[in-house]
């Protein structure tokens, strides 16, 4: 079946700091990748995503490219800033098993001023 | 407006107890979910409904029965809470089951079982 494999937390960084969260993934065909966050207190929502390889998703700074040869959808940041502080999850949805998302275990991102 | 909103936001009752938890979605979706995040923050899928048709059914404890009486809600009723129940379940939705959908999410509801 799916998996999703994310970089254990919780991760703890200066603002400015550089950010990568790995992610890597087991899937059959070819899966859309996502990234979600949580903010503290609120649901999910979409940050990012890339539907095939070698796409580059990218929002509000964050980037993450579809890399199907090391099955790999790192998370990546340049400069982080407080307000990035939330949990990340990585997730895949296939194009069968019923629209069923397979997530990741979350990794939680403090960023200290 | 909010586009998924579930309600209560919190939760507090006996082991034992009966209790609903609703979820309304005003984007038209076709597609609804329920996820269960422990306190780890772990992310685990429940049920997924499809045009009021069950289509994901996880392996859950059959005291928690979904019903989604239109496209647009999806309820879960909760038998006999137990301890173990505590978390935070969420609520999505997304158009159809299309593998490159994001899920759009509410913003949960936090069941404490005493």
């Amino acid at each position: 079946g799916n998996s999703v494999t994310q970089m254990e937390g919780p991760v703890t960084l200066s603002e400015e700091a550089f950010l990568t969260i790995n992610c890597t993934y087991t899937a059959t065909g070819y899966p859309s990748l996502f990234w979600y966050v949580q903010y503290p207190g609120e649901g999910l929502q979409l940050l990012l995503k890339a539907t095939k390889a070698d796409d580059k998703g990218s929002n509000k700074g964050f980037e993450a490219t579809y890399r199907k040869e090391t099955t790999s959808f790192h998370l990546e940041k340049g400069s982080v800033q407080v307000s990035d502080s939330a949990v990340y999850f990585c997730a895949l949805r296939g194009l069968t098993n019923a629209g069923k998302s397979t997530f990741g275990d979350g990794t939680t991102l403090t960023v200290k001023p | 407006d909010t586009a998924v909103s579930q309600t209560p936001k919190y939760l507090v009752t006996q082991m034992g107890n009966d209790k609903s938890i609703k979820c309304e979605q005003n984007l038209g979706h076709d597609t609804m979910y329920w996820y269960k995040q422990d306190s780890k923050k772990f992310l685990k899928i429940m049920f997924s409904y499809n045009n009021k048709e069950l289509i994901i059914n996880e392996t859950v404890p059959n005291r928690f029965s979904p019903k989604s009486p239109d496209k647009a809600h999806l309820n879960l009723h909760i038998n006999s809470l137990e301890l173990g129940d505590s978390a935070v379940y969420f609520c999505a939705s997304s158009p159809s089951t299309g593998g490159n959908e994001k899920l759009f999410f509410g913003s949960g509801t936090q069941l404490s079982v005493l």
